[in-house]
């Protein structure tokens, strides 16, 4: 199975800050990739899409760059309304597999 | 728009079944790849399973092979994923999952708002 790694497990930022988040795969995995939103007590919502193509109504201040085995998911600048969990997802190879989740907080 | 509502979930011993369901709304349902992704506070998110649009070809995560098996009803707009032998580490959170794409291109582009399974004597 190819495992994915997400740095840094929790970050705490202010508004307005950049936030980088990364997604580290244990194989190449070319674009294969997105990334998913997750409020409390609400489903995932998707953000990105192999890699780096924007969800239609997903804000453009999100982001997403890399390919390979690394992979980044970027905030230009953080609104109250994106403190929530963050996952990236592979599927290159089943099972797809996801990320263990970032968690923003407010700082 | 894309509605999906799970229903079915509940407790139940180890060892039982239990038949989770999906009703989709908002879109051409036959014409989509449909998953199931599980959540547990512990292990963070896990696909389970899919299926393809016309039902004819399904994959599912080792660890539920040979106990679960998913199906659709195109002509009711309806996926079902039917669970056995049931363990305390199913205990989830069971989403049902649009695909975006063919069911190969794993994007997951729209979630239902979950079931929650505990299995627990």
């Amino acid at each position: 199975d190819i495992q994915l790694t997400q740095s840094p497990s929790s970050l705490s930022a202010s508004v307005g800050d950049r936030v980088t988040i990364t997604c580290q795969a244990s194989h190449d995995i070319g674009n294969r990739l997105n990334w998913y939103q997750q409020k409390p007590g609400r489903a995932p919502k998707l953000l990105i899409y192999d890699a780096s193509y924007l969800e239609a109504g997903v804000p453009s201040r999100f982001s997403g760059s890399g390919s390979g085995t690394h992979l980044t998911l970027i905030i230009s600048s953080l609104e109250a309304e994106d403190f929530a969990v963050y996952y990236c997802q592979q599927y290159e190879n089943l099972p797809w597999t996801f990320g263990q989740g970032t968690r923003v907080e407010i700082k | 728009q894309v509605q999906l509502a799970e229903s079915g979930g509940g407790v139940v011993q180890p060892g039982r079944s239990l038949r989770i369901s999906c009703a989709a709304t908002g879109f051409t349902f036959k014409n989509y790849g449909m998953h199931w992704v599980r959540q547990t506070p512990g292990k963070g998110l896990a696909w389970v399973a899919a299926i393809t649009s016309d039902g004819s070809v399904m994959y599912y995560e080792d660890s539920v092979k040979g106990r679960f098996t998913t199906s659709r009803d195109n002509s009711k707009n309806t996926l079902t994923l039917q669970m056995n032998s049931l363990r305390p580490d199913d205990t989830a959170v069971y989403y049902c999952v649009k695909g975006e794409r063919a069911v190969l291109t794993a994007i997951f582009d729209s979630w239902g708002q979950g079931t929650l399974v505990t299995v627990s004597s």
